[in-house]
């Protein structure tokens, strides 16, 4: 199972928005409707910040928002604060009994 | 609150065996899919196993398929990964997370194996 595919970088000044794409296979983000999104600080474990495509777990900013568009998922982030910083991570089902979870390849959003 | 405690990582030579646990509070264990992710050095997530609630149902990725061993004893809320023939390739910093929705809900701090001789 290959990993999606995510840009190495994206960056945005305080207050503006910025969005990653996450791009995979009709065997995985376009076949379900269950992606994810995870954040990660430097030398941090993983947060959940968006599932089921668009969903946000309790205590996430509505500033993180997701989307899907056949097999290619987005998030974005809204008015740009410093705590974001970090590598974002999507994820997707892909049903196979081996390896039903795929990653992405992770991107380093900077704030400017 | 949800809480994972990972512990076992430590240095193997290749070749050798490791068991991590993880110890789970603040949710009922026995209900929940659980699983083991891992990050190399620098490098991105990477899913390794999953278990079911009662044990009955065990997945893994290729690379790990026949040397590790995902279990779970619901009795004392802790779930394990048995790693035999251990290579360099399997240094990680290893994570135990809780699904939820069809996601990773709940994360551990981590621990981390090393392989090398």
């Amino acid at each position: 199972q290959s990993a999606l595919t995510q840009p190495p970088s994206a960056s945005g000044s305080p207050g503006q928005s910025v969005t990653i794409s996450c791009t995979g296979t009709g065997s995985d983000i376009g076949g379900y409707n269950y992606v994810s999104w995870y954040q990660q600080h430097p030398g941090k474990a993983p947060k959940l910040m968006i599932y089921e495509v668009s969903k946000r777990p309790s205590g996430v900013p509505d500033r993180f928002s997701g989307s899907k568009s056949g097999n290619t998922a987005s998030l974005t982030v809204s008015g740009l604060q410093a705590e974001d910083e970090a590598d974002y991570y999507c994820s997707s089902y892909a049903g196979k009994n081996n390896s039903p979870y795929v990653f992405g390849t992770g991107t380093k959003v900077t704030v400017l | 609150e949800v809480q994972l405690v990972e512990s076992g990582g430590g240095l193997v030579q290749p070749g050798g065996s490791l068991r991590l646990s993880c110890a789970a509070s603040g949710f009922t264990f026995s209900v929940h899919w659980m699983h083991w992710v891992r990050q190399a050095p620098g490098k991105g997530l990477v899913w390794v196993s999953r278990i079911n609630g009662d044990g009955s149902s065990r997945s893994y990725a290729d690379s790990v398929e026949g040397r590790f061993t995902i279990s779970r004893d619901n009795a004392k809320n802790t779930l394990y990964l048995q790693m035999n023939s251990l290579r360099a390739e399997d240094t990680a910093v290893y994570y135990c997370a809780r699904e939820e929705n069809v996601a990773f809900a709940d994360w551990g701090q981590g621990t981390l194996v090393t392989v090398s001789s």
